[in-house]
């Protein structure tokens, strides 16, 4: 019964590079969440995907990050041009439905250090 | 606006007693779901414990209870007879109903003394 999968756990990029971040949600889950972690603080919310439509990107950056979640595959967060403020780590979470009360379950993470 | 506040940044232990972490939330819905997050120092956040706004019972898992206390708009996490292993950034989150973005505190850091 295999969780949420992230890969890669560790990501590090020079300035101006592209961080690519993979997820693939429970078994059975079609509602991705990813979130950011800035350190010592709290996730924050970032885009709530479902297969082929992004439903919800009003906690993403307007610049540089996009996500996907297509028919087939892995959900994908892309950082263009990445800065050293877009260091941080990054969650994916999926549940099996989308309301509240439906429990998120969460990957390990992708910890994306740009040096 | 929406918020949830975790005031104790640090907190110790004795192994093999309980603690009671903190979280107070803000909301003017009627309708939310409380959950708390353990994220150890690998990184990854476990799931413990939800409680229903709308439950008459405090949730309880194995030695996790959550001791909701609406009109107060506390939600605190008690983590009965300590473990070494319970040392961890503990979370608390709120979502809305009809939503689906969680809303995290700022965490407490958990460590527990042998």
């Amino acid at each position: 019964n295999a969780g949420v999968m992230q890969n890669p756990r560790h990501l590090v990029r020079r300035r101006g590079q592209e961080a690519r971040l993979r997820c693939s949600p429970m078994k059975g889950h079609s509602h991705v969440y990813w979130y950011r972690q800035l350190p010592e603080e709290g996730l924050k919310f970032m885009v709530y995907l479902q297969k082929e439509n992004i439903i919800d990107e009003s906690g993403m950056p307007k610049e540089r990050f996009s996500a996907e979640f297509p028919k087939e595959g892995p959900s994908i967060l892309r950082i263009q041009q990445v800065v050293r403020g877009d260091s941080a780590a990054y969650f994916c979470a999926s549940s099996n439905s989308g309301g509240a009360g439906d429990t998120q379950y969460f990957g390990p993470g992708t910890r994306l250090t740009v040096l | 606006a929406q918020k949830i506040t975790q005031t104790q940044p640090g907190m110790f232990v004795q192994e093999k007693e309980a603690v009671t972490l903190d979280c107070t939330y803000d909301t003017s819905d009627q309708s939310y779901g409380l959950f708390w997050y353990k994220q150890p120092s690998s990184g990854e956040m476990i799931f413990l414990i939800y409680q229903g706004s709308y439950d008459e019972q405090n949730a309880t898992e194995g030695r996790y209870s959550l001791n909701f206390q609406k009109a107060r708009k506390s939600a605190n996490l008690v983590i009965s007879a300590s473990q070494l292993g319970d040392s961890a950034m503990y979370f608390c989150a709120m979502i809305l109903s009809g939503t689906y973005k969680y809303i995290f505190g700022t965490g407490t850091r958990l460590k527990v003394l042998a």
